[in-house]
């Protein structure tokens, strides 16, 4: 059971590129989440979503968008990546807003140089 | 607005004592309250929840943790330490009345045990 996967791993990319991160559940969850982790600051809430075909904004959405075509996927874009963007992301989904968990992906490490 | 706040970046203690990791939150009502631990280069992973019931909830590797509803705190413990619990750990609060679903972290704290 695979859980909550995200890809890329890890990424470098330049001040200005676009690049999207992929989360895939296979827990059939309604709940995904996307944060970001910085030193210090804890996870803050990037965008989140409560269903396919719906999305939200969260803490700090600014420089992201994000699409849940699919229950099983949620994506997070950067169009014009910056260096403030330098951070390890995180994708989360649960089963609904209730007293369940969240289960979180291995992280995505992103640097912008 | 809710908030979580962990007082203490870094908790060093001697493998074989007991440890401590305070958490207090700020939410109205009766919220959930959960902690989760995080190994280096790894996602974060589920140790325990607190959804009514017993103030004294038992979770994953030995760990459990405290609800005080006077104090709003929700402190992880475990009775003697290991060096492999050394890792990052964060406390979080979900709003039952909110719409979003999502957690609020506190900033994390790093637990240290030394042999």
């Amino acid at each position: 059971n695979a859980g909550v996967t995200q890809t890329p791993k890890f990424r470098v990319l330049k001040t200005g590129q676009s690049m999207t991160l992929l989360c895939a559940q296979d827990m059939n969850h309604e709940y995904m989440y996307w944060y970001r982790q910085d030193p210090g600051m804890g996870l803050r809430l990037i965008h989140y979503s409560v269903g396919e075909g719906t999305t939200a904004k969260g803490e700090v959405p600014d420089g992201y968008n994000v699409s849940r075509l699919k229950k099983q996927n949620f994506l997070l874009g950067l169009e014009s990546a910056a260096p403030s963007q330098t951070s390890v992301y995180f994708c989360a989904s649960s089963y609904g807003q209730g007293a369940t968990e969240a289960f979180f992906g291995q992280g995505t490490r992103l640097t912008v140089v | 607005a809710q908030s979580v706040a962990q007082p203490e970046d870094q908790v060093n203690v001697a493998e074989g004592n007991p440890l401590t990791v305070k958490c207090t939150y700020s939410v109205s009502g009766n919220p959930y309250l959960f902690w989760y631990v995080q190994y280096p280069n790894r996602g974060l992973q589920f140790l325990l929840k607190y959804i009514t019931g017993d103030n004294l909830v038992k979770g994953s590797y030995g760990f459990e943790a405290e609800f005080n509803k006077s104090q709003t705190s929700f402190h992880l413990k475990k009775p003697s330490a290991l060096v492999s619990d050394s890792a990052l750990y964060f406390c979080a609060v979900r709003d039952p009345r909110g719409s979003q679903g999502n957690l609020i972290f506190g900033k994390g704290t790093k637990l240290s045990v030394k042999p």
